[in-house]
């Protein structure tokens, strides 16, 4: 069964530390791994995705690794700010078609003053 | 997000009733999906579409029908409303023709709440 497992379940870290998100998958065939940020009663929000062939991958303060050998993920988040309190959802296309998305239950940040 | 929107916001209903949530978007995408998210799971598929004349169930369709009325509206129906799909209800659109490689994009959402 496609599996994608997130860890830890919540965070809370002081405003500017840094932090890391991670994610295991068990999902076949592998084609790429999305990490999205969903702020609270609104939608998920892209933040980047991942090909097979991709180890690291930066979108301003958010840098992602995958090792596709180990099945593993994470999203490390630098300098943290408050707005980037929100759940991050690792997100993985499972089955025959690309739409067909196997969603992690997400991490829970709180990031306080 | 203001490329696809969802209405209502908000809903509180009675157990039994029909509800239809809307979904719009304008970023020209051919693909649409509706999924309803709980507390403590990961998203779910309901149903989802990929043109006007394609529906296709998805993970989690008893209790819920849907209508494809143009390629930019795609409305989730509940029949008879029952208190565990008390949830927050997602939209999202892709295409696979465009640069971002079938990228599912979310609306807003809809939180319903059935008594």
């Amino acid at each position: 069964k496609n599996q994608v497992e997130q860890s830890p379940q919540s965070l809370i870290i002081l405003e500017g530390k840094n932090c890391t998100l991670q994610c295991n998958y068990t999902v076949s065939p592998f084609s790429n791994l999305r990490w999205y940020k969903q702020d609270t009663g609104r939608g998920p929000v892209s933040l980047t995705i991942m090909t097979f062939s991709e180890n690291t991958k930066s979108n301003g303060r958010y840098t992602a690794t995958l090792d596709a050998d180990t099945k593993q993920s994470s999203l490390h988040i630098t300098a943290s700010q408050l707005s980037d309190s929100a759940s991050y959802i690792c997100v993985v296309p499972s089955g025959a078609g690309s739409y067909q998305l196997t969603f992690g239950k997400g991490t829970k940040l709180s990031v306080i003053p | 997000d203001a490329d696809v929107t969802q209405t209502p916001r908000n809903r509180i209903t009675k157990t039994g009733k029909r509800i239809m949530l809307e979904c719009s978007q304008t970023k020209g995408h051919d693909r649409m999906y509706w999924y309803r998210q709980d507390p403590g799971l990961g998203l779910r598929l309901i149903y989802y579409s990929f043109d006007v004349k394609d529906i296709n169930k998805g993970e989690i369709s008893d209790g819920y029908s849907v209508s494809r009325q143009a390629q930019a509206k795609f409305s989730l129906s509940l029949e008879s409303a029952i208190p565990n799909q008390t949830a927050l209800y997602f939209c999202a659109t892709s295409d696979l023709t465009s640069g971002s490689g079938d990228e599912q994009f979310f609306g807003p959402g809809t939180r319903l709440t059935v008594l």
